[in-house]
């Protein structure tokens, strides 16, 4: 069956422009989480989904930042105004609930450049 | 204070031996999870094992055990007959029940396995 997917797979922007970076979860998976991962770091959380509705948003590093999953399924991370910190590896995954044990599912990632 | 603590930047291996990969951690969060991904240079994270809270014994998937000492806090990853594809980054992570299943990860650890 499918994966986690993510598009486009690496961007390359400039400074202070307008970017979309999309995650389609595996069916049925209810839960989606958005994390960024810097060179040489581990990833770091941004935002958690369940369902439609963003159930915990605390690791958005400011409000430039701003995701949406309006159908409960694709979700779509924004990004305004770009900055050259924002260049990093932003990684979905998805998981079939919230419990405990349920292992998250991850995308192969979207590499951002912010020029 | 860091929740997630690995401390070895680098390891190195001789295929065929066994390899422990060192992880503890900090929560007082009574209901938590831990898990080990893999991330090859592709970029990648590979779920590779998971160990529940209340779980009495360690988990174990093919070459991977976890060796879990909860008085201590620590999940070390031990890999058994390394391979030459087992070189990677390794991540160790935690998930606590009171914070939305968010995944916090350690910095990571990379495994070269030599010939």
């Amino acid at each position: 069956g499918a994966g986690v997917s993510q598009t486009p797979s690496n961007k390359v922007t400039e400074k202070g422009k307008y970017v979309e970076l999309r995650c389609d979860p595996i069916s049925g998976h209810t839960a989606l989480y958005w994390y960024r991962q810097s060179l040489g770091q581990g990833p770091e959380f941004l935002i958690y989904f369940q369902g439609t509705g963003a159930a915990d948003d605390s690791g958005l590093p400011n409000d430039r930042f701003f995701a949406v999953r309006p159908e409960g399924s694709v979700s779509t991370l924004k990004i305004q105004r770009t900055e050259r910190g924002d260049s990093a590896v932003y990684l979905c995954a998805s998981s079939l609930t919230e419990t405990d044990y349920n292992e998250q599912f991850f995308g192969p990632g979207t590499r951002l450049t912010v020029l | 204070a860091q929740k997630i603590t690995q401390t070895q930047p680098g390891m190195f291996v001789q295929e065929k031996e066994a390899v422990t990969l060192d992880c503890t951690y900090d929560t007082s969060d009574p209901s938590y999870g831990l898990f080990w991904y893999k991330q090859p240079s592709s970029g990648e994270m590979i779920f590779l094992i998971y160990q529940g809270s209340y779980d009495q014994q360690n988990a174990t998937e093919g070459r991977y055990s976890l060796n879990f000492q909860k008085a201590r806090k620590s999940a070390n990853l031990v890999i058994s007959a390394s391979q030459l594809g087992d070189s990677a980054m390794y991540f160790c992570a935690m998930r606590e029940r009171g914070s939305n299943y968010k995944l916090t990860f350690g910095k990571g650890t990379l495994l070269t396995v030599n010939p």
